[in-house]
């Protein structure tokens, strides 16, 4: 079974600090994983994904991300965060393999963030 | 584009209730998806279609049908509501390639009395 860990429910920045929204996984295959954001009474938004290559992620808003396999980490990082980046983030992790693994996306339970004036 | 869209975006029912709520995409995705979100619980699948005519059970299934008889729609029924069914129902989509993200639609507040 695959699932990912989201280890902080709150994460709160002051604007223009980096900001850093941890995520660790368990797949048994080979990992495919995303970054989502939901901002109040939206559906989530699709921000950056890892599928194979650079472990170095680039993606929307200025959001990145790290792929660690042997952490089984893939944290989202942003240089400067703006008030506006508060929302939701949800990370999630697909098995890149075959069986139903790889047709279900399986997220963790969310990070607030709240980015301070 | 439209994208996904859900129909309706709220609705109240009383206990024993039945009703169906709609998801539409119009990106000729392969695969979609319904999920529940629950304060604290994060996104749980409900149920999902690999393709036009097939259904497969989530994590969360019981108490839910579903039935995808056009690619386009994929439809979420409820026999019989019951309070632990007050959510917040996303639908998603995505492509065939196994790399492809999920689209979501923009959800429907669901409460049951």
């Amino acid at each position: 079974a695959q699932s990912v860990a989201q280890p902080e429910d709150q994460v709160n920045v002051a604007e223009g600090n980096p900001l850093t929204v941890k995520c660790t996984y368990s797949v048994s295959g080979n990992p495919y994983l995303f970054w989502y954001v939901q901002y109040p009474n939206r559906g989530l938004q699709f921000l950056l994904k890892y599928i194979t290559g650079d472990n170095l992620v680039k993606g929307s808003y200025g959001f990145e991300a790290e792929f660690n396999k042997s952490q089984t980490s893939f944290h989202l990082k942003k240089p400067s965060a703006l008030v506006s980046d508060s929302a939701l983030y949800f990370c999630a992790v697909r098995d890149g393999g075959s069986g139903a693994g790889s047709y279900q996306l399986t997220f963790g339970k969310g990070t607030k963030l709240s980015v301070i004036p | 584009n439209a994208g996904v869209t859900q129909t309706p975006k709220f609705r109240v029912l009383k206990t024993g209730q039945s009703m169906t709520l709609l998801c539409a995409q119009d990106m000729n995705h392969e695969y979609m998806y319904w999920y529940r979100q629950d304060p604290g619980m994060g996104l749980r699948l409900i149920h999902y279609s690999v393709g036009e005519g097939t259904t497969a059970k989530g994590e969360v299934p019981d108490g839910y049908n579903v039935s995808r008889l056009k690619k386009q729609n994929f439809l979420l029924g409820l026999e019989s509501a019951a309070p632990s069914q007050t959510s917040v129902y996303f639908c998603a989509s995505r492509p065939g390639p196994p790399g492809g993200e999920q689209y979501f639609g923009p959800g429907t507040r669901l409460t049951v009395t």
